[in-house]
């Protein structure tokens, strides 16, 4: 079972519709990330937050908001997206800059 | 652009072969080189870490990294049909307070009973 978990695991909305996926690590870090991976695409790296301050935000458009309330949540808020915004959003967590652990996903497709 | 290269393959081994995975970075400051084990539908898991040039043992697997040469890679030993994944490469950017990690798009390996 893994250290960092992420619901929903499956999510399908509309252009229109607001929603918001959630992760919750149990591991004791201090920093949290969002991941996006696409299809035929490298991973993205979309937010960091360290010490629950955003320190990176790799120009991701605004229908992307992030929520980081403590150290162990994060949240990923979703807005008027697009269809091409459907992909698995990964969260991961670190201690600082030691190793990466990554939830199992949330699968998005927007329609 | 910071870049990482992979050949998405796929790579076909038969069982018990060794598998030669590698990859390519475009930073010279890089520090620090993973390399992730993604199953299909699943997240990536790490399977290790390297730092250093030279080679890095783990079992069945062991991570090479010429830095010169801007290089890393995985070999896996006596390969088996649970080894078939998407193998990710990722650079680790010099920084402090989080690791910042740039992917390449994965080698797909199928190994054959």
């Amino acid at each position: 079972e893994t250290g960092v978990t992420q619901t929903p695991r499956h999510l399908v909305m509309g252009m229109t519709n607001k929603k918001s996926l959630k992760c919750e690590q149990h591991l004791g870090h201090n920093a949290m990330y969002w991941y996006k991976q696409s299809a035929k695409k490298p991973l993205e790296l979309m937010f960091v937050y360290n010490f629950k301050e955003q320190t990176e935000n790799n120009s991701v458009p605004s229908r992307f908001s992030p929520e980081c309330p403590n150290s162990s949540h994060l949240f990923l808020h979703l807005h008027t997206l697009q269809p091409e915004d459907s992909a698995l959003y990964l969260c991961a967590s670190s201690q600082e800059s030691d190793t990466i652990y990554f939830g199992e996903g949330s699968w998005l497709t927007v329609v | 652009q910071k870049e990482v290269e992979q050949n998405s393959g796929p790579l076909s081994v038969p069982e018990g072969a060794i598998a030669s995975l590698n990859c390519t970075y475009s930073d010279r400051g890089s520090q620090s080189f993973f390399w992730y084990r993604q199953y299909s539908g699943k997240s990536p898991e790490l399977i290790m870490f390297i730092y250093s040039n030279g080679d890095k043992e783990d079992g069945r697997f062991t991570a090479q990294l010429n830095k010169a040469s801007q290089y890393v890679s995985l070999l896996i030993r006596d390969s088996q049909p649970s080894d078939s994944a998407t193998y990710l490469c990722a650079v680790n950017e010099m920084n402090t307070g989080f690791q910042k990690l740039v992917f390449g798009t994965g080698t797909r390996l199928l190994v054959s009973p």
